[in-house]
């Protein structure tokens, strides 16, 4: 089945300990991104890769890191993670051929900063 | 600057009845569109795109937009909603600018609730 995990679904950590959320795809889809969504603010982008070894910023990268080492793997690191990084987190891929443009999500991961 | 605009936090509407869940839009270049539904407890699924073309659009779920240039908008429109119709919809855009392709906008989610 094709599908977008994440790890963990529900994280619950203090600020500065430092965290990693995992994502990976079996669908060998090339562009990956990470979204935080919150109330009333919808979905904003965090980072993105094109591929392997290639990532970008999106809007809002601020205390965030990434990296793209094999093209299934795109896990989203906090270094220092801050309160205001409490926040559900999306992982999702980009379709190919008929489903070029149409994004797969993850289920999602709900972490909380105390 | 790109982004996008759901005007209404809720839609309410009754079984059998039409509903519409609307979408502004602002890119650079020709816009890409999408809308999605999220269920609760659950990632979001893609619904339907506009990429160029017809201007309305059928997606999953009996569900079809209309994408109108001039407006720049992208309504989202079913003829005939169903209690199971009830979840968060966003309405997303992709900015065919090449120095802004690769970046998505959603906007700040719909709710809709289908009423019995």
């Amino acid at each position: 089945e094709a599908q977008v995990t994440q790890n963990p679904r529900y994280l619950i950590t203090v600020t500065g300990k430092k965290l990693t959320v995992t994502c990976s795809q079996n669908m060998n889809h090339e562009y990956m991104s990470w979204y935080r969504q919150d109330p009333g603010l919808g979905l904003r982008q965090i980072y993105y890769s094109m591929n392997v070894e290639v990532t970008d910023k999106g809007d809002v990268p601020e205390g965030y890191k990434v990296s793209r080492k094999e093209k299934r793997n795109f896990p989203l690191i906090l270094e220092s993670p801050s309160p205001n990084q409490t926040s559900l987190y999306f992982c999702a891929t980009l379709g190919r051929g008929v489903t070029y443009n149409e994004q797969f999500f993850g289920p999602g991961t709900r972490l909380t900063v105390l | 600057a790109q982004s996008v605009a759901q005007p209404e936090d809720q839609v309410n509407v009754a079984e059998g009845n039409p509903l519409t869940v609307k979408c502004t839009y602002s890119v650079s270049g020709n816009p890409y569109l999408f809308w999605y539904v999220q269920y609760p407890n659950r990632g979001l699924q893609f619904l339907l795109k506009y990429i160029t073309g017809d201007n309305l659009v059928k997606g999953s779920y009996g569900f079809e937009a209309e994408f109108n240039k001039s407006q720049t908008s992208f309504h989202l429109k079913k003829p005939s909603a169903l209690v199971s119709d009830s979840a968060l919809y966003f309405c997303a855009v992709r900015d065919a600018k090449l120095y802004n392709f690769n970046k998505f906008y959603f906007g700040s989610g719909t709710k809709l609730n289908v009423k019995p």
